[in-house]
């Protein structure tokens, strides 16, 4: 089992570019989840799915932010137009249900100058 | 909302001594309880899960408490080596998704 995977690795952006992540979850699992990782707050949910429908997205900081899961296998978290705030390591992580055990990818690091 | 503390941010101890890491936690309705580690620039990987009805678990040198009531937990650690050294993060899993505490930052020393 190849795990989460989770593209690019590392993505420098100046402000104001679209920024686009992308996550593949565990085959199976039909819960996927974006957390945005920071020193400064932790670990944050920005939004999960459940059987790729969107159950929260209150995270979502703002407008600017969005996800979407079109199939099983592939979701996107877009952000549009990035700002330096916006600096974060971003993972994706999947689970067979919404509190069962959490598997994570390696995340993406974002920079935006 | 649930808050999820962990207490201390960072700890350096010498190699082959025992430690506890501690967790707590606001709301005691709780589903389930785990506990994370995370190494410099990975994800992160899930060390032990502790359901609301379980007190303890064990996996190696590693051993989970959880006391619901006080709204607890704890990260005992036998017999620590410099390969431990890492962000331990503990987590709990309510009606809503996994909340995360903000990690203790583990280093041993050799």
């Amino acid at each position: 089992d190849a795990g989460v995977i989770q593209s690019p690795r590392h993505e420098v952006t100046e402000m104001g570019q679209e920024v686009t992540l992308r996550c593949k979850p565990i085959s199976g699992h039909n819960s996927l989840f974006w957390y945005r990782q920071t020193m400064m707050r932790g670990l944050e949910l920005l939004i999960y799915f459940n059987n790729n429908v969107p159950i929260d997205d209150s995270g979502m900081p703002e407008d600017r932010f969005s996800a979407k899961m079109p199939n099983a296998s592939f979701s996107t978290l877009k952000i549009q137009p990035s700002e330096p705030r916006d600096s974060a390591v971003y993972f994706c992580a999947s689970s067979v249900g919404t509190v069962e055990k959490l598997f994570f990818g390696s995340g993406t690091q974002l920079s935006v100058l | 909302k649930q808050e999820v503390t962990q207490i201390p941010a960072a700890l350096s101890v010498p190699e082959g001594e025992n430690l506890v890491l501690n967790c707590s936690f606001t709301d005691s309705a709780i589903y389930n309880l785990q506990w994370f580690r995370q190494d410099p620039g990975k994800g992160l990987t899930s060390l032990l899960l502790i359901q609301s009805s379980q007190r303890e678990q064990t996996s190696g040198r590693l051993n989970a408490s959880l006391d619901k009531s006080s709204g607890r937990s704890t990260l005992y650690i036998a017999a620590s080596q410099p390969g431990d050294s890492a962000t331990y993060l503990c987590a709990v899993g309510g009606n809503t998704p996994l909340v995360f505490g903000k990690g203790t930052r583990l280093s041993v020393i050799a």
